[in-house]
Order: C-alpha cells, then sequence, then structure tokens
C-alpha cells in the first residue's frame, strides 16, 4: 500500500523569506502523480503543484516549486517570497491516473511572520 | 466554469441517525470521491463514483454509501451515526477517474 509521510507537523516562515517543506512517499509503482494541496482555514483544499513521476524536470508555478527525487521517493515543496496569505496547512499527496484514490500526508502547518 | 460544491456547510445530528451529503462536480467532471478529514489529520479516502458506478473503497463500513446521478452530482449517506464520524467530509471530482482533482469547501458534520 502506498504511504505518504511529512515529518514536520509546523514550519514558521518570515514574510517574503523562503521555506521547505518535506514530504517522502512509498509506493512500488512507477508510474503515478504526485501533489501539494494547501488548506486554509476556510478548508477547502487547493490544488497547488503538480508532478507527474515520469518527468525529471521539477514542477514550478509562481512562487512554488518542488524537487522531487524518485529514487529517494521524496517530494518537497519550496515557498519563495512568502506572503501572510501562504499560511495554511499543507498536505502532501500521492494518486495513480485513473488509480481511484489520492493518498495524503499528515499535513504541515505553514504560519507566515510579518 | 463552476467548481464542486458542496451542501451543507454544516450540520449537527444525534448519535444513532442518519445524515446526507451532497456534492455538485466541477463542469465536464464525471468521477467523485469522497474524504473524510478528522481534526488535525489528512483525509482519508471513502470511495470514489465513475459514471454512476463505485469505483474503489477505502477503509469505511457499509453503513458509510454513495450514489452518482447521471448529472454526476453525488451524494454520502452515513447511516447510524457515531461521535466518531464527526469530521470534515471533503468531496472532490476529476475527470475519468484522473488523478488531479479538485475540491468542495466541505462539510463540516458533528454528532453529538
Amino acid at each position: 500500500a502506498q504511504t505518504v509521510t511529512q515529518s514536520q507537523p509546523e514550519m514558521s516562515v518570515q514574510e517574503a523569506e523562503t521555506v521547505t517543506l518535506s514530504c517522502t512517499y512509498d509506493t512500488s509503482e512507477s508510474d503515478y502523480y504526485l501533489f501539494w494541496y494547501k488548506q486554509p482555514p476556510s478548508r477547502q483544499m487547493i490544488l497547488v503543484i503538480r508532478q507527474e513521476a515520469y518527468k525529471q524536470q521539477n514542477a514550478t508555478e509562481n512562487r512554488f516549486s518542488v524537487n522531487f527525487q524518485k529514487a529517494a521517493k521524496s517530494f518537497s515543496l519550496k515557498i519563495s517570497d512568502s506572503q501572510l496569505g501562504d499560511a495554511a496547512m499543507y498536505f502532501c499527496a500521492y494518486g495513480m491516473e485513473y488509480g481511484n484514490k489520492l493518498v495524503f500526508g499528515a499535513g504541515t502547518i505553514l504560519r507566515v511572520k510579518s | 466554469e463552476t467548481g464542486v460544491t458542496q451542501s451543507p456547510t454544516h450540520l449537527i445530528k444525534t448519535r444513532g441517525q442518519q445524515v446526507t451529503l451532497r456534492c455538485s462536480s466541477q463542469s465536464g467532471h464525471n468521477t467523485v470521491s469522497w474524504y473524510q478529514q478528522a481534526l488535525g489529520q489528512g483525509p482519508q479516502f471513502i470511495f470514489q463514483y465513475y459514471r454512476e458506478e463505485e469505483n474503489g473503497r477505502g477503509n469505511f463500513p457499509p453503513r458509510f454509501s454513495g450514489l452518482q446521478f447521471p448529472n454526476y452530482s453525488s451524494e454520502l449517506n452515513v447511516n447510524a451515526l457515531e461521535l466518531d464520524d464527526s469530521a470534515l467530509y471533503l468531496c472532490a471530482s476529476s475527470l475519468d477517474g484522473r488523478a488531479e482533482a479538485f475540491f468542495g469547501q466541505g462539510t463540516r458534520l458533528t454528532v453529538v
């Protein structure tokens, strides 16, 4: 069974600085997807970034980028120029195309200090 | 493009009662998945519906059941509510069961 582990229950970052959230996963599959979702106090899960396992190039979306290490089964999220609006719970998730479910980690609370 | 919408946003039920939660999928999406998120935890997969058929189920008892309609909206039904069923219930939609899913704002269920 696939598992996702987020070892940082809570992280803090100063506004305008950079922070990295960690995620490791376990799978025996070779083709899969990895995601980072943001869940603010409003509760809605917002897709931040996705990475296809077959792509070696790390995904980037504006201030958000990932460091995908397939052999190490590691998938970290880097947030540059942190903003107050980035404060939220961040979840790492694993899924397979047509695989019928996402497997989530326990989440990391990100606090942004002004 | 219409996003995923869920109703109601909050509700309180008594132990032993039954509840129905509703979800409208994003425009063009034919797959709906339901997740249970206990306080301070990550979402746990309950089941998925694809073209009105159940397409996978997580480790939840049979008193959790679902339905998908021809317009791809979906319901989650929970019978014989228990205190531990108190959680945020999230609905996510996708196209053809693809991994990338988009979530609604959730329904907060409190069982007393």
